[in-house]
């Protein structure tokens, strides 16, 4: 089965410096690789993700960038605000006209320093 | 947006009942559904997958009969947690696939404590 590792589990950034949360994933029919932040007890809310076929996709501040060669992808917040303090889960799965069950990263706890 | 609503949201219960889990797609037709299980700091982890009108794919080392996934509308899911105990207090989450919407949609989670 697929299995996902992520890196690191806590970043402290200071507020208006970047953040990279790193992922690698193991299994190469993945196509699929969602990012999410979760709040304490509510459920995880997609913050962005990008399929196989493409290598890099931006909505703002956030990006994330996919080297299938290397299977590994990337998170990148710019200019961070306290807000974007959370836990961050990088997930990968199989998406066709079926579609596999998540498996996402142990997580990362982004800490914005003010 | 696809809407999935989970409920209860919080349930305490006495360690030897079993407790019921809802998720409602409210607006699109959730052929897959799964169900996810996450304990304090921990990630979330699949449990099983279920497909409607048929039985529930189970994860290595869940255990079916304990957990009762049940899928027989395409707008409703439940996972029955049976003979619960302290163990499966826990955060569980529920997932909807359709065939037309795009990525996953989560419910809001269910906190589940045994006493």
């Amino acid at each position: 089965g697929e299995n996902v590792e992520q890196h690191p589990s806590t970043l402290s950034v200071q507020e208006g410096d970047s953040a990279v949360i790193k992922c690698t994933y193991s299994d190469s029919a993945s196509n699929y690789f969602p990012w999410y932040k979760q709040e304490l007890g509510k459920r995880p809310q997609l913050i962005i993700d990008i399929r196989s076929n493409v290598g890099e996709k931006k909505d703002q501040r956030i990006a994330v960038t996919l080297n299938k060669t290397a299977k590994h992808f990337s998170l990148h917040i710019t200019e961070t605000q306290p807000e974007d303090s959370a836990v961050y889960f990088c997930a990968a799965s199989w998406l066709g006209g079926g579609a596999d069950g998540l498996t996402f990263g142990k997580g990362t706890h982004l800490i914005i320093q003010p | 947006g696809a809407v999935v609503s989970q409920h209860p949201s919080w349930v305490i219960c006495k360690s030897g009942t079993s407790v019921k889990i809802e998720c409602r797609s409210l607006d699109f037709q959730a052929t897959t559904m799964f169900w996810y299980r996450q304990f304090p700091k921990q990630s979330l982890m699949l449990m099983a997958t279920s497909n409607e009108g048929s039985k529930a794919t189970y994860e290595q080392g869940v255990e079916k009969d304990k957990f009762l996934i049940n899928h027989a509308s395409l707008t409703l899911s439940t996972l029955t947690v049976t003979s619960a105990h302290p163990e499966d207090s826990s955060f569980y989450i529920c997932s909807a696939r359709s065939q037309t919407n795009y990525g996953y949609t989560f419910g809001s989670g269910t906190r589940l404590t045994v006493v």
